[in-house]
């Protein structure tokens, strides 16, 4: 089976700084990787994902990397602002599958 | 547009009884997923839709949850004989269905279920 954990269950950020969020994998032949965003009391919101065949992918003010060597996926939000705080998941698929496995979340609380 | 939508935002119930929640995917989207997320934890699959058929249900937890899809748009997970241990936020997500496999999900906001 598959199974994808996080690092940290919290982090604290002061604000204006960069937050980086960690995630590991166990199955190699996952090939797609889905950070998500959850606020409370709503459904996952997605923030941006990669494919097995990149190892860096970037947004606005976020930034996705991949290692599948050590099977290490980390999100990195650069000037880290209060309405970022929220709960991060790491989700993986393998194969071109749809099924979805969701790690168990880094909350990230951000100082003023 | 309008999102994912389900109904109800909460539900309590008691123990043994039946339940039903909907899912209205965002016009369009021909798959659809059922995800449940206890207090703490990340959601975890239960079943996906592509079109009217269950496409994956190896997230089932056993035969009282069961989920249809009868048109191809909304959805139904039914659990029956509900136990206390059944209660959680269930997530309903929609998506293109492109082949790749790597179209975004986008979640409703949920239902809390509680059973007493």
């Amino acid at each position: 089976g598959e199974s994808v954990g996080l690092h940290l269950p919290t982090l604290s950020v002061q604000e204006g700084d960069n937050s980086i969020i960690n995630c590991a994998y166990s199955n190699s032949a996952s090939d797609y990787f889905i950070w998500y965003k959850q606020e409370s009391g709503k459904g996952p919101q997605f923030i941006i994902d990669i494919r097995s065949n990149m190892d860096k992918r970037q947004g606005q003010r976020v930034t996705v990397l991949l290692n599948k060597t050590v099977k290490h996926l980390s999100l990195q939000i650069a000037a880290t602002q209060p309405g970022d705080s929220a709960v991060y998941f790491c989700a993986v698929r393998r194969g071109g599958g749809f099924k979805t496995i969701f790690g168990a979340g880094t909350r990230l609380f951000v100082k003023a | 547009g309008a999102g994912v939508s389900q109904t109800p935002s909460n539900k309590v119930t008691e123990k043994g009884k039946y339940v039903e929640l909907r899912c209205d995917p965002i016009s369009g989207h021909t798959a659809l997923y059922w995800y449940r997320q206890s207090l703490g934890q990340g959601p975890e699959f239960l079943i996906y839709f592509q079109g009217t058929g269950a496409a994956d249900d190896s997230g089932l937890p056993n035969d009282r949850f069961f989920a249809v899809r009868p048109e191809g748009s909304v959805s139904t997970l039914k659990i029956q004989r509900t136990e206390r241990g059944d209660s959680a936020m269930y997530l309903c997500a929609s998506s293109l269905g492109g082949l790749a496999g790597t179209d975004t999900q986008y979640f409703g906001p949920g239902t809390r279920l509680t059973v007493l």
